[in-house]
């Protein structure tokens, strides 16, 4: 039961290239999200999925796409990478409202 | 607006000697409070769910409490395998059951 994978788990950008992060769960959740961690700050939302077939926004989304892709997957587009975007990225997921959420290891992401 | 805040950032304790991170919270109608530890180079790893206020949960050398403003987690004659960053996360109502609003964490080291 592997629970939450993130792929890749490290990766170089220059600025304005693009790439895609990837998140699967094999814990039948329903709900997938995207956060970045920043030291100093806690983490914070970029988007989420309650459901498969719907995607909303967090509290920081500007510069990011998302995909809910089928049940088990969720990845995280960055179209034209900036400096600002370095950063760890986390996928976590959730079964039922208010239950925890569940994360993966991070993607570490530089953009130089 | 939502705000957490963990206090102290950083702690350094000799093994045995028990201490309390603390957690404060101010938000619109309390959904749930979690505590979370994360390992450098991972993700955050879920502790406890609390509820409610006077709810306490424990889990080995830790033990989760709350109070209608702030929480805490009292750690127990720590071990070295103990030093982590303990996360605190807040549901609210105002928020919905989709946003979780992290405290900034306590870099906690516990040294033989």
């Amino acid at each position: 039961n592997a629970g939450v994978t993130q792929t890749p788990k490290f990766q170089v950008l220059k600025t304005g290239q693009s790439m895609t992060l990837q998140c699967a769960q094999d814990m039948n959740h329903n709900s997938m999200y995207w956060y970045r961690q920043d030291p100093g700050m806690g983490l914070r939302l970029i988007y989420y999925s309650a459901s498969e077939g719907t995607t909303d926004k967090g509290e920081v989304p500007n510069g990011y796409n998302v995909s809910r892709l089928n049940k088990r997957e969720f990845s995280l587009r960055l179209e034209s990478a900036a400096p600002s975007q370095t950063s760890v990225y986390f996928c976590a997921s959730r079964g039922r409202n208010n239950s925890p959420l569940h994360f993966g290891n991070g993607t570490r992401l530089t953009v130089t | 607006e939502d705000q957490v805040t963990q206090s102290p950032e950083a702690l350094r304790l000799q093994e045995g000697e028990s201490s309390s991170l603390n957690c404060s919270y101010t938000v619109s109608g309390l959904r749930g409070l979690f505590w979370y530890r994360q390992d450098p180079g991972k993700g955050p790893e879920f502790l406890f769910t609390l509820y409610s206020a006077g709810e306490e949960k424990e889990k080995e050398r830790l033990k989760a409490t709350l109070t209608k403003k702030e929480s805490f987690l009292h750690i127990t004659a720590p071990k070295p395998e103990d030093s982590a960053t303990y996360l605190c996360a807040v549901q609210a109502e105002n928020t919905g059951f989709q946003k979780l609003v992290f405290g900034t964490g306590t870099r906690l080291l516990v040294s033989p």
